[in-house]
C-alpha cells in the first residue's frame, strides 16, 4: 500500500493550460509538502501545509496554488502553464513540523509543457 | 538562509570499493541532517539522519555518515560498493523546529558503480 501517492505520473500539456496534480498520504501525517526538481535534479521546496497553515516559498509564482481538502490530501494547481514549469514535482509528508522526522516522498509527477 | 554543498556532481567507484560522498552545510546552529537516495524515475528514500546523540549514524543498505560539527560536514560512506548502489544521492538539512520550512537539499551526487 503506497504511503504517498501522486497522480498522474506523467503529464504533458500545452502552454497556457491549467492543470492539477493530486497527492494523497495514508500515513496519518500532519504535514505535507510540494517540491520541484528541475532538469539538473535540483530539489527545492515550494509549499508546506500543516494544520491548515500554508507556508509558501517566496520564489514560487502565484500561478501555483496548493489546495488541501483534508489532512490526507494536498493537491497542486497550476494556472497558465509556462515552458519553464517543466519539471518533476514531488509530494511529501512528515509526521510533524519538528524538522527531525523523515519525509516520505511520492513517486513524482513529470510535467512537460510544450 | 541555510545552504548545503555536495562536492562532486558525479562520483565513480569500482564495485567493492569504498564509497565516499561529501556534504557540507552552512548554518550558525547545527541543523538536522539527512541523506536521501533517488533511484531512476522514483521518489526519494531516506538513507539515514542525524538529529542528536551519537555522531556516527548507520542507515540502510550498509551506509553510514558522521556528523562533524567543527567541519560542518556530514559525509556519507559505505565500505564496499554494490552495483545496486548506483543512484542519485542528496544531502539535506532541516532547521531545528523548522520542519514546516521543509528540507534544504544539496545539488545531488550521481554515484556510478564500475563493474
Amino acid at each position: 500500500d503506497t504511503a504517498v501517492s501522486q497522480t498522474p505520473k506523467y503529464l504533458v500539456t500545452q502552454m497556457g493550460n491549467d492543470k492539477s496534480i493530486k497527492c494523497e498520504q495514508n500515513l496519518g501525517h500532519d504535514t505535507m509538502y510540494w517540491y520541484k526538481q528541475d532538469s539538473k535534479k535540483f530539489l527545492k521546496i515550494m509549499f508546506s501545509y500543516n494544520n491548515k497553515e500554508l507556508i509558501i516559498n517566496e520564489t514560487v509564482p502565484n500561478r501555483f496554488s496548493p489546495k488541501s481538502p483534508d489532512k490526507a490530501h494536498l493537491n497542486l494547481h497550476i494556472n497558465s502553464l509556462e515552458l519553464g514549469d517543466s519539471a518533476v514535482y514531488f509530494c511529501a509528508s512528515s509526521s510533524d513540523v519538528s524538522g527531525n522526522t523523515e519525509a516520505f516522498f511520492g513517486q513524482g509527477t513529470r510535467l512537460t509543457v510544450v | 538562509a541555510q545552504s548545503v554543498t555536495q562536492l562532486g556532481s558525479h562520483v565513480s567507484v569500482s564495485e567493492g570499493a569504498l564509497v565516499l560522498l561529501r556534504c557540507n552545510y552552512s548554518s550558525s546552529v547545527p541543523p538536522y541532517l539527512f541523506w536521501y537516495v533517488q533511484y531512476p524515475n522514483q521518489g526519494l528514500q531516506l538513507l539515514l539522519k542525524y538529529t542528536t546523540g551519537a555522531t556516527l549514524v548507520k542507515g540502510i543498505n550498509g551506509f553510514e555518515a558522521e556528523f562533524k560539527k567543527s567541519e560542518t560536514s556530514f559525509h556519507l560512506t559505505k565500505p564496499s560498493a554494490h552495483m545496486s548502489d548506483a543512484a542519485e544521492y542528496f544531502c539535506a538539512v532541516s532547521d531545528v523546529g523548522g520542519g514546516a520550512d521543509g528540507l534544504t537539499f544539496g545539488k545531488g551526487t550521481h554515484l556510478i558503480i564500475q563493474p
